[in-house]
Order: C-alpha cells, then sequence, then structure tokens
C-alpha cells in the first residue's frame, strides 16, 4: 500500500511569488491535514479536510489556503510569499476526520520550501 | 487552546539505558494522547498512543503512562539502541479535533 506522497519534494521561490503543494493520500483516507515545521514553531497545524471540506483551520493569515479534490487529493497555495514562510511542509492522511474520532496521522515526507 | 510543553528539549544516553520524555497539557477535554517519531528527512510517525480511559500501554521496548489529574503524560523507551536517535513529540489532541504537537525532543542514543 502506497504511503502519502507530497509533490515537490524541493523547491525555490522568491518573495511575493506563489507556490502550490501536492498531496497524495493514502488510498481510502479522506482526511487530509496540513502542518507547517520550522525550527523555532515546531509544528504547527495549517487546516484539515475531510470530503472535499474545510473541517478545522489554524491560526495562519488567508495567505495560506488549500483544497481537497473528490479523490481525496489536497493542494494548498500560498501567495505573496515571505521569508518567514520558508519551511517544510507536511501533510497527512487519516481515516476519520478529527472531529469526528481521533486515529493516526499518516504523515509523508515533506515539502521544503525555501523563499529568497 | 491546548498549551503542550514537552521536556527534556534534548537527550543524549548511552545505548542499553533508559529514557523518559514528558508532555505537559492544558485541554482538559483531551482525550488521545499520541507520541510521534520523526527521524532525518522524513515525516513523524507513530510510534505509540495513550486514551483516557487507561493509564499505561506497553509495545515492546516502548511504553506510554498517562497521569490525567495532572494532566501529563510521558513516553519510556527501555534498552535503547541506536535507532531510537530521532526527535520525539507527544501530541495531544484538542477539544477542537486536531494533534497539538510539543516542541519535540531530540534524543541521542551513544554506542
Amino acid at each position: 500500500k502506497a504511503g502519502v506522497t507530497q509533490t515537490p519534494r524541493y523547491l525555490i521561490k522568491t518573495r511575493g511569488q506563489q507556490v502550490t503543494l501536492s498531496c497524495s493520500p493514502i488510498s481510502g483516507h479522506r482526511s487530509v491535514s496540513w502542518y507547517q515545521q520550522t525550527p523555532g514553531q515546531g509544528l504547527q497545524f495549517l487546516f484539515e479536510y475531510f470530503s472535499e471540506t474545510q473541517r478545522n483551520k489554524g491560526n495562519f493569515p488567508g495567505r495560506f489556503s488549500g483544497r481537497q479534490f473528490s479523490n481525496s487529493r489536497s493542494e494548498m497555495n500560498v501567495s505573496t510569499l515571505e521569508l518567514g514562510d520558508s519551511a517544510l511542509y507536511l501533510c497527512a492522511s487519516s481515516l476519520k476526520t478529527g472531529t469526528v474520532n481521533t486515529g493516526e496521522l499518516f504523515f509523508g515526507e515533506g515539502s521544503r520550501l525555501t523563499v529568497l | 487552546g491546548e498549551n503542550v510543553e514537552q521536556h527534556p528539549s534534548t537527550l543524549s544516553v548511552q545505548e542499553g539505558d533508559s529514557a523518559v520524555i514528558k508532555c505537559t497539557y492544558s485541554d482538559s477535554a483531551s482525550n488521545y494522547f499520541p507520541w510521534y517519531k520523526q527521524e532525518l528527512g522524513k515525516g513523524p510517525q507513530l510510534i505509540i498512543d495513550i486514551r483516557s480511559n487507561v493509564g499505561e500501554k506497553k509495545d515492546q521496548r516502548i511504553a506510554v503512562t498517562l497521569n490525567k489529574t495532572a494532566k501529563h503524560f510521558s513516553l519510556h523507551i527501555t534498552e535503547t539502541q541506536p535507532e531510537d536517535s530521532a526527535v520525539y513529540f507527544c501530541a495531544p489532541w484538542d477539544s477542537w479535533g486536531k494533534l497539538q504537537f510539543g516542541a519535540g525532543t531530540q534524543v541521542v542514543v551513544t554506542p
């Protein structure tokens, strides 16, 4: 069974640009969550999608957005990039949404974004 | 929201010794308490979890204990091996239905 796949693995952007990251969850998983990981702030929750609906949102500005498609694949977008957006962006999938039940999150290896 | 504190931030142990990491949380409604392990270049991976109706859970060399009254839970690793070297995160489930990760503990096991 394939794990969570994130693309691209590495990317470099300049300030002001925008970026789109993609996540393919484990087959059968309908919940996809996104996390930002930085040395200073650790792992911070961005948002969660379940059945194409955003179910939860963290404390990030509106420049950070996401969506989920009918096949459960998800994308997140960051517009008007800032230097502080440099981070590892992790996607995780699970069988159920967090608002209904707890359960294991399966993480991908992340997309490392560098903003110059 | 949930306030999570994890200690220590770094832990160096000799191979074969035990390691203990403690996590305190603030949300009394939390009812699910997992520990994740992150190796270099990889995403976090669940290693053990516990729910609020039990006080301790073991899986081979790894155990988690929960004290819900004091709002803390701990990860115990016995007979540590070099492959246990990684960053460990506690991540209590808050009342809003999402994991709140601790700052992480860098564990180094020296042969």
